[in-house]
C-alpha cells in the first residue's frame, strides 16, 4: 500500500538553527499538508498546499515557517529560526482531494520529531 | 473557534469488550466526522466517517453515531482486542472539499487480555 515517506525520523538542533523536514507523498495525492503535535497535545493543522501554492495556514504558521514543492516531488516544511516551543511531531499528510465519501480523508506520514534544545 | 473535547483520561476495559469513545464538540455542526487511529510515535490512520446527515455508520467491528443535536460522535469497538490499544482522534471537517481537519486531544484505549 501507498506510503507517506518523511525524513528524518527525528532531529535534534540548537535554537535559531534552520530546519528542514522533508516529505515524499503518495504519487495520485493532489493536497498536502502539514499538521504538527507537541508531546501530549492535540494534532494542530500548519498548512495546507495545492497547486504549488499555500491554500489555507494557521495562526501557527508564521513568517518563520515555509513550505515548497522544489521538484515536482518532495514537499518540505522549512523552520527558518527554531525555538524551543517547535519542539514537535511533524506529520506531513496528503489525500487525492475528495473521494466517493465527499469527505477529505487524510493518509499520514510517520513523522518527523523535531528536538529544539 | 471550533472545540472538540474527548475523554481526556484513558479507557481502560477487558478483551471481549465493547469500548465506546466519546467526542463533543461545541460550535458549527461539521460536514463530517472521521476517526483515526494513533499509535505512539506514529501519524494518524483514517478508520471511518459519518456525514452530518447519517446517524451510524460501521465498518467491521466498528461504529460510529453521530448526533447533531446533542453534538456528539460516539466510536465503538465491539470484542476489543489488545490489538485495538491506540489513542482514538476524532477530527472534525467543516465542509466538503478540501477543508483541513481540527482534531480533538483523544482518547487512549488500553485493552487487557
Amino acid at each position: 500500500e501507498p506510503e507517506v515517506t518523511q525524513t528524518p525520523s527525528h532531529q535534534v538542533t540548537q535554537m535559531g538553527q534552520e530546519v528542514i523536514l522533508r516529505c515524499v507523498p503518495i504519487s495520485n495525492h493532489l493536497y498536502f499538508y502539514w499538521y504538527r503535535q507537541i508531546l501530549g497535545q492535540k494534532v494542530e493543522f500548519l498548512v495546507s498546499f495545492y497547486n504549488n501554492e499555500i491554500s489555507e495556514k494557521s495562526e501557527i504558521f508564521d513568517d518563520q515557517f515555509s513550505v515548497e514543492r522544489p521538484d515536482g516531488s518532495n514537499f518540505t516544511l522549512k523552520i527558518r529560526s527554531t525555538k524551543l516551543e517547535d519542539s514537535a511531531m511533524y506529520f506531513c499528510a496528503g489525500t487525492q482531494g475528495v473521494g466517493n465519501s465527499g469527505a477529505n480523508v487524510l493518509t499520514f506520514g510517520a513523522g518527523s520529531r523535531l528536538t529544539v534544545l | 473557534s471550533q472545540k472538540i473535547e474527548q475523554n481526556s483520561e484513558a479507557l481502560n476495559i477487558q478483551e471481549g469488550k465493547t469500548a465506546t469513545l466519546t467526542c463533543n464538540y461545541t460550535n458549527y455542526s461539521p460536514a463530517y466526522l472521521q476517526w483515526y487511529r494513533q499509535d505512539p510515535g506514529r501519524g494518524p490512520v483514517f478508520l471511518l466517517l459519518i456525514r452530518e446527515n447519517e446517524k451510524e455508520k460501521r465498518k467491521e467491528r466498528l461504529k460510529v453515531t453521530f448526533d447533531t443535536t446533542l453534538k456528539q460522535s460516539l466510536f465503538h469497538i465491539t470484542a476489543s482486542q489488545p490489538a485495538d490499544s491506540a489513542t482514538y482522534l476524532c477530527a472534525l471537517d467543516r465542509n466538503s472539499g478540501y477543508s483541513t481537519l481540527t482534531f480533538g486531544k483523544g482518547t487512549m484505549l488500553l485493552v487487557s487480555p
